[in-house]
């Protein structure tokens, strides 16, 4: 069936790097685009980026430019997002999500979310 | 970023109907499709309601979503224990980002 899977959880210290990954099955990799989103504790969901699985090609919220990056790797259908210069409030659950991509009509829905990965930023 | 704005909380008993609304921008909503997420407890998210008012298979007649200018609202009629969730309306911009409401807690009293 269509899934994406999470890497596990990551403790990492104030200023290091972390990088997630998130593998599909069920479906063509190419063929969807790829976006992360992220949860703080008790708080709301958060928009990253996605990325083009098919190009390469990415778009981040803002906030992450410069702080964010997206890749994939099309031959193991496995997207990855790594995040830099980490700060105690990047402690949050990331999601990465599918969603379908129509040139005419822009994006759609996503509608296939991983099952999240936990990253913890403490000294 | 933008934001778009939610009620932080709705609430309701079993069988009523319930509804949360969702304010944007003419860059987001006011332009692009409104989509609607369901988040229980200690899960991820799931898609509800896509292109305003469409919902995926799987998803009950009772969840129904609208579009009118800059806002959105999602109506949950038949309200169920079952429903009880956190609710996110979310959009794409002019520049293909996306943005998400502030969430809206369902209780059924």
């Amino acid at each position: 069936q269509v899934q994406l899977v999470q890497s596990g959880a990551e403790v990492k210290k104030p200023g290091a790097s972390v990088k997630v990954s998130c593998k599909a099955s069920g479906y063509t990799f190419t063929g969807y685009y790829m976006h992360w989103v992220r949860q703080a504790p008790g708080q709301g969901l958060e928009w990253m980026g996605w990325i083009n699985p098919n190009s390469g090609g990415t778009n981040y919220a803002q906030k992450f430019q410069g702080w964010v990056t997206m890749t994939r790797d099309t031959s193991i259908s496995t997207a990855y997002m790594e995040l830099s210069r980490l700060r105690s409030d990047d402690t949050a659950v990331y999601y990465c999500a599918r969603s379908n991509y129509d040139i005419l009509t822009g994006l759609y829905g996503m509608d296939v979310w991983g099952q999240g990965t936990t990253v913890t930023v403490s000294s | 970023q933008s934001v778009l704005t939610q009620p932080p909380s709705a609430s309701g008993t079993p069988g009523q109907r319930v509804t949360i609304s969702c304010s944007g921008s003419s860059s987001n909503i006011g332009s692009n499709y409104v989509y609607w997420y369901q988040q229980l407890p200690g899960t991820a998210p799931k898609l509800l309601i896509y292109r305003n008012n469409q919902r995926p298979s799987g998803v009950p007649d009772r969840f129904s979503g609208s579009k009118s200018g800059t806002s959105a609202s999602l109506a949950i009629s038949g309200l169920r224990s079952e429903d009880e969730a956190d609710y996110y309306c979310a959009a794409w911009d002019d520049s293909l980002r996306g943005v998400f409401g502030t969430g809206t807690k369902v209780t059924v009293l």
